[in-house]
């Protein structure tokens, strides 16, 4: 049984450029949250995802958004970037209400 | 807002030996979850241990055990006969269930545990 994975498993991008992170959720989860880690700091929540549809938003800008397909699959956009958007963003699948289960995240470096 | 402190950056302790990460939480929920989660190098995040808000009895998982305690809202790590594998960063962090029914995950800072052979 796979469980979450991500891709890419780290990136370099410049300043005002999008970037696309992907997530497959464990089999059978349904529900995808994405969460950003800076560096020496604990996970922040940024969205879930359920049915396609951003169910629950953390406190980050509209440069985030993100998208979930049929098959449960979710991606992360971010816009614009800031050399502040250097993290790790964590992916993490569930049921709805239920345990969630982390991927091995990507690392994504702005320079 | 609600809040996840974990007032120990940095926690070193000897392999065989027992050692407490601390960790204090605050919402106005009366049920919730917490949780510890350890992230090695690998980055991967991994469930240690769960305790459920509503039980009063402490969870224990092998070498791994908390203590909670629901008026002090606080939930310590206790690891007896530390590994080196145990070597990590430790996440304590909580959930609650939304009227929604959805639910996100709060964490704190973290603990980065240290262990000598």
């Amino acid at each position: 049984d796979a469980g979450v994975t991500q891709s890419p498993t780290h990136l370099i991008k410049t300043r005002g450029q999008q970037v696309t992170l992907r997530c497959s959720p464990k089999s059978g989860h349904d529900t995808v949250s994405w969460y950003q880690q800076a560096l020496g700091q604990g996970p922040q929540f940024i969205f879930q995802y359920y049915e396609e549809e951003e169910r629950q938003r953390g406190n980050f800008p509209d440069r985030f958004s993100g998208h979930q397909f049929p098959n449960y699959s979710s991606e992360l956009n971010v816009n614009a970037l800031l050399l502040g958007d250097s993290a790790l963003y964590l992916c993490a699948s569930s049921l709805p209400g239920s345990q969630q289960y982390f991927g091995p995240g990507t690392r994504l470096t702005v320079t | 807002a609600q809040t996840v402190t974990q007032s120990q950056p940095e926690m070193s302790v000897q392999e065989a030996e027992t050692v407490t990460l601390s960790c204090t939480y605050d919402t106005s929920e009366s049920d919730y979850y917490l949780f510890w989660y350890k992230q090695p190098p690998s980055r991967q995040m991994i469930l240690v241990i769960r305790q459920e808000a509503y039980k009063q009895q402490n969870a224990t998982e092998n070498r791994f055990s908390v203590n909670f305690q629901k008026a002090a809202k606080s939930f310590s790590l206790k690891i007896s006969d530390s590994q080196l594998g145990d070597a990590a960063m430790y996440f304590c962090a909580y959930r609650i269930l939304q009227n929604s029914g959805y639910s996100t995950l709060t964490f704190g800072k973290g603990t980065m545990l240290l262990v000598s052979p």
